[in-house]
């Protein structure tokens, strides 16, 4: 099974800044890497695919990168409705494995 | 408007079976290969079982297999989750996620199940 260990688990954040958030695999996963938002008592939603690839609809200051076993979630200049718990999900190989999760909490 | 939605949701003791439903809208079902995906109370995202388009693959996470069984009815635009042996550790919101190649796009509300005695 692929392990997903996301970083930081908690992040508080001043609106405008800058959020990191890492993702790492325990093996290669190609690009095969998808990022999710979940706000408070509501489902998934898809913000990122395939390490880098936008999805419509989707605010653009949201951006990933990465390959292999390292990728990276970018929210650039952070709004108060961001604040949300973020995951990373392979669909690389079976079992689907899913990262601990990140909260962003906006200070 | 495309839409998943999850109903069957309850509490059971343990041991209980139940069957959760997911009802699709807005889209052809039928051509679409679709998930459960699970989140216990105040935790991260766990992947549950896939099915294809066509009913003909499935796969199941180690933590319900043998105990969960994943299917559709593409005729009625659905898709069902039949838990048995079920166990406080099952405990947690239920949601349907329609697969576009690997990522999970469309996600219904999610249904709660509870497992106590």
């Amino acid at each position: 099974e692929i392990v997903l260990t996301q970083s930081p688990d908690f992040q508080s954040v001043t609106p405008k800044e800058k959020v990191t958030i890492t993702c790492r695999a325990s093996q290669s996963i190609g690009s095969s890497l998808h990022w999710y938002q979940q706000k408070p008592d509501q489902s998934p939603k898809l913000l990122i695919k395939y390490a880098s690839q936008s999805i419509s609809g989707v605010p653009s200051r949201f951006s990933g990168s990465g390959s292999g076993t390292d990728f990276t979630l970018t929210i650039n200049s952070l709004e108060a409705e961001d604040a949300a718990a973020y995951y990373c999900h392979q669909s690389s190989s079976l079992p689907w494995t899913f990262g601990q999760g990140t909260k962003v909490e906006i200070k | 408007e495309v839409q998943l939605v999850e109903s069957g949701g309850g509490l059971v003791q343990p041991g209980g079976s139940l069957r959760l439903s997911c009802a699709a809208s807005g889209f052809t079902f039928s051509s679409y290969e679709m998930n459960w995906v699970r989140q216990a109370p105040g935790k991260g995202l766990e992947w549950v079982s896939y099915i294809s388009s066509s009913g003909s693959t499935i796969y199941y996470a180690d933590s319900v297999k043998g105990r969960f069984t994943i299917s559709r009815d593409n005729a009625k635009n659905s898709l069902y989750l039949q838990m048995n042996s079920l166990r406080a550790e099952d405990t947690a919101v239920y949601y349907c996620a329609r697969q576009e190649f690997g990522e999970l796009l469309v996600w219904g509300q999610g249904t709660l199940v509870t497992v106590s005695s």
